[in-house]
């Protein structure tokens, strides 16, 4: 089966660093993705990780260890506007079709606070 | 980012009725398109993906009948929710890619309530 796991909820100060950590336990896999989620809104595209490593995108960057089924989403220079959840997704495959598909953890729920 | 829309935004409506739901890629081909429920802080489930031109594969748990899905073309999907429910109240959103490999966008999402 698949098995996403992330914190509920995480709170940090606007200016600081975060980091929301990520770990899983899926049939197959085939590529990690972070989404950010405001509420009422569907998903937006993150980052993407395949092979193990950083991968930086500005303020945001994403690891990956695929030998220890973890990642992380580094948010850096908070602002107010990324208070938002944050999905960790692993694409691997479905225990009902085979198929390639995304499958998604709960969401951390950040909170920036002034 | 590639863009996905969905129709409408919000729809509210009786129990027994039928309720349709759009999906469209609107700057490439989507071979694969994915429908998702998700419930109040809850995260995103998986109700079915279908490629064009062939019949949906439904995840465990979600029924077929009542979920109809049709992806006619490289760039329209629907979803259509029969004989509704209140329980079937829910954030709807639809996912696309161009290939299997490739990243999935999602379109903005349908809030259904049903009465």
């Amino acid at each position: 089966g698949q098995n996403i796991d992330q914190p509920t909820e995480m709170t940090a100060t606007e200016g600081a660093i975060v980091q929301i950590n990520c770990t899983y336990q899926t049939s197959g896999f085939n590529g990690l993705f972070w989404y950010q989620q405001h509420a009422g809104e569907a998903p937006t595209f993150l980052s993407y990780n395949v092979l193990d490593g950083l991968e930086e995108k500005g303020r945001f960057s994403s690891f990956l260890s695929r030998s220890k089924g973890y990642s992380y989403l580094l948010l850096k220079e908070l602002q107010m506007k990324d208070s938002a959840s944050y999905l960790c997704a692993v694409r691997g495959l479905s225990n009902q079709t085979g198929a390639n598909n995304l499958f998604f953890g709960t969401g951390t729920r950040l909170t920036v606070i002034p | 980012g590639a863009v996905v829309s969905q129709h409408p935004s919000w729809v509210i409506c009786k129990s027994g009725t039928s309720v349709k739901i759009e999906c469209r890629s609107l700057d490439f081909q989507a071979t694969t398109m994915f429908w998702y429920r998700q419930f109040p802080k809850q995260s995103l489930m998986l109700m079915a993906t279908s490629n064009e031109g062939s019949k949906a594969t439904y995840e465990q748990g979600v029924e077929k009948d009542k979920f109809l899905i049709n992806h006619a073309s490289l760039t329209l999907s629907t979803l259509t929710v029969t004989s509704a429910h209140p329980e079937d109240s829910s954030f709807y959103i639809c996912s696309a890619r161009a290939g299997s490999g490739e990243t999935q966008y999602f379109g903005p999402g349908t809030r259904l309530l049903v009465l």
